[in-house]
């Protein structure tokens, strides 16, 4: 099973780029990298995916170099609005099973 | 199109009493997972179901813990004989296939039980 680890916490200020970076040493060749953004008291949202190099989309840029050993979430200029905990995950190949972490807790400071 | 719906959103039990979870999927889905959290810890899978089947239920506690999906209506999950234990969040997600690889699964606000 690919486990990911993750800071646990992040703090930034609005305006700032946030660089979240992921390991996932034992992902598999077919497995994608998912990560999920979630508030307090709701239920986890969708981000980004990717398989490999970099994808992006109008709210992140997901970053995986040519090993895929790791993944790096890019949130440009966050607001406070941005403050959630952020999950990466692999999707297990030939399965339909997220394992997620604990994720890391990015707060966005004034 | 309305997105994954669930509820209750809240809902209080007594030791040894029974909960019901409900989960209607979005529009044209027909996979439905069942996940738990507990406080400041991630989503834990616990099924993997799709209309009238069970596919994958390795997550689920061996006792006490049951889930459908009828081929009309919600999917529910149940919980007999409520302990302290199981208070938690339960989210619901749905996708409209099942296959792993790009698979976005959407999650609902979650039903948070607490058991007095």
């Amino acid at each position: 099973l690919a486990k990911t680890t993750q800071p646990i916490s992040m703090d930034s200020y609005e305006g700032q780029e946030v660089n979240i970076t992921c390991s996932h040493n034992n992902i598999a060749t077919n497995d994608y990298i998912t990560w999920y953004q979630q508030f307090p008291s709701q239920g986890p949202r969708f981000i980004i995916q990717g398989y490999k190099t970099k994808v992006t989309n109008e709210v992140a840029s997901l970053f995986i170099p040519a090993d895929r050993k790791s993944s790096t979430l890019s949130l440009p200029r966050v607001s406070l609005s941005d403050t959630a905990v952020y999950y990466c995950l692999v999707g297990i190949s030939g399965t339909y099973k997220y394992i997620f972490g604990t994720g890391t807790r990015l707060k966005v400071l004034a | 199109n309305a997105g994954v719906m669930q509820n209750p959103r809240h809902l209080v039990r007594r030791r040894g009493q029974e909960a019901r979870l409900r989960c209607s999927p979005m529009k044209g889905h027909s996979h439905v997972y069942w996940y738990r959290q507990l406080p400041e810890e991630g989503l834990k899978f616990m099924v993997y179901l799709q209309k009238e089947n069970i596919i994958d239920e390795s997550g689920m506690p061996k006792e006490r813990f049951s889930a459908e999906f009828p081929k009309e209506g919600p999917s529910i999950l149940r919980i007999q004989q409520v302990v302290r234990g199981d208070s938690a969040a339960y989210f619901c997600a749905s996708s409209p296939t099942g296959t792993s690889g790009y698979n976005e699964q959407f999650f609902g606000p979650g039903t948070r039980l607490t058991v007095l």
